[in-house]
């Protein structure tokens, strides 16, 4: 078990560009989140998968970023027409998803996106 | 809006303290509770997770819930400078989708 990978580390892209990341969880995992961290926050909240169906979408998270997890295994997500106000750490983080109410999240490394 | 709320620090305590942190959230209703502790640079990790009223013992680690009071803690015994870090708290509400909101998180600092 490799943990929770994510790629790339790091993403520098120009204003306007189009992005995107994977996550590759935890293989018994049912659950898959994405989190985006800026510096001095806490991991707030984009969307999340258990198994292959996009379940909630924060009310926050701009039309320009889409997420999918294909067959229910990594997942990717895209930012359209980046802004410098997406720069930041997306975090995707896996959990079982079999306990409900005791989310245990497990967290990969993370990309760390600045957008000039 | 559902709210995690946390005093940023820093906390600063010399090394073989006890080193207090806490979080207090705002949905009455929520029903577990988590201690992430993220080092500079990296990703959160969790150390603790606490679901009834009372104490959670874990090594030098012991969480603390009130849920009359909205308030959880998480102490650290014996502190060391490894434990330097932000240490965030999570909570997840009862029903719907259980997803964790975190607080801010606090950074702690262990001078020897």
């Amino acid at each position: 078990d490799t943990g929770v990978s994510q790629d790339p580390r790091h993403k520098i892209t120009k204003r306007g560009q189009n992005v995107t990341f994977r996550c590759d969880p935890i293989s018994e995992h049912n659950r898959l989140y994405w989190y985006r961290q800026t510096l001095g926050q806490g991991p707030e909240f984009l969307t999340y998968f258990q198994n292959e169906a996009q379940l909630e979408k924060s009310r926050l998270l701009s039309d320009r970023f889409s997420a999918e997890r294909p067959k229910g295994s990594f997942s990717t997500l895209e930012i359209q027409r980046t802004e410098q106000g997406d720069s930041a750490m997306y975090l995707c983080a896996s959990s079982l998803g079999h306990d409900m109410g005791s989310e245990k999240l497990f967290f990969g490394s993370g990309t760390q996106l600045s957008v000039l | 809006q559902k709210e995690v709320e946390q005093n940023s620090g820093p906390l600063s305590v010399p090394e073989g303290a006890i080193a207090s942190l806490n979080c207090t959230y705002s949905d009455r209703g929520s029903q577990s509770f988590f201690w992430y502790r993220q080092y500079s640079g990296k990703s959160p990790e969790l150390i603790m997770f606490i679901y009834s009223n009372g104490d959670k013992e874990d090594g030098r680690f012991t969480a603390q819930l009130n849920k009359a009071s909205q308030y959880v803690s998480l102490l650290i015994r014996d502190s060391q400078p490894s434990d330097s870090a932000t240490y965030l708290c999570a909570v997840s509400p009862s029903g719907g989708s259980y997803i964790p909101t975190f607080g801010r998180g606090t950074s702690l600092i262990v001078h020897p």
